[in-house]
């Protein structure tokens, strides 16, 4: 039983435009959120995270959004550039980290 | 700092051997993690170690024993390797094991078991 969820096993999003990776969750223990990102041939690397008392964490063009009552989350890049073409993992953690499937964004030139 | 290290990148197998997977962390952090990853399952969590001296069981531990050689070093062994444990490999380490710490992922290793 899958607790946390990637419906969208790939994406494909124009140069400079926003992308948007949803990330759904089932286990309402969970405390803390984050996201991951994965290029071929390497191992993943954190990417922003955002702690269950918030409902909005931004860095830079990456912004984490929480929806606790709809236990949903999504990983917004804006503008959307050719190096973020990847895997992402969205995570939660109770007492272990949580992986989703991950969802592969390809940025369109 | 190399960060998170992993030997060896590749390996293959035949049903029933064994091998050691080695992981070492230069950043002093007290835990330590192995994931696999399978296409369309994402990270699944094998074993870990929360600090040293201390391992316990992940998501999917069967047919895998992990040792906490030191701070720095956690290896993964397989007894008797299955087809099925044809996967990548990744160890991870992070300062703590609560809820406030990322972890730093190591490169992989991509095993194959014929």
């Amino acid at each position: 039983d899958q607790q946390v969820k990637q419906n969208s096993p790939s994406l494909s999003v124009q140069e400079g435009r926003i992308s948007i990776l949803n990330c759904d969750y089932t286990n309402s223990m969970f405390d803390y959120f984050l996201w991951y990102k994965k290029y071929p041939a390497e191992g993943p690397t954190f990417l922003i995270s955002i702690s269950s008392i918030k409902d909005k964490n931004e860095d830079g063009r990456f912004t984490v959004f929480l929806n606790k009552s709809a236990k949903h989350l999504s990983l917004h890049i804006v503008p959307s550039q050719p190096g973020d073409s990847a895997v992402y993992f969205c995570a939660a953690r109770d007492d272990k980290i949580i992986f989703g499937k991950g969802t592969r964004l390809h940025i369109l030139p | 700092n190399a960060g998170v290290t992993q030997t060896p990148k590749f390996q293959v197998l035949k049903t029933g051997q064994s091998m050691t997977l080695q992981c070492a962390q230069d950043m002093n952090h007290n835990s330590m993690y192995w994931y696999r990853q399978d296409p369309g399952m994402g990270l699944r969590l094998i074993y870990y170690s929360a600090s040293e001296g201390t391992t316990d069981k992940g998501e999917v531990p069967n047919g895998y024993n992990v040792s906490r050689l030191n701070k720095r070093e956690f290896s993964l062994r397989l007894e008797s390797a299955a087809p099925s444990q044809t996967s990548v490999y990744f160890c991870a380490s992070s300062l703590l094991a609560g809820s406030y710490n990322e972890q730093f992922f190591g490169p992989g290793t991509r095993l194959t078991v014929l």
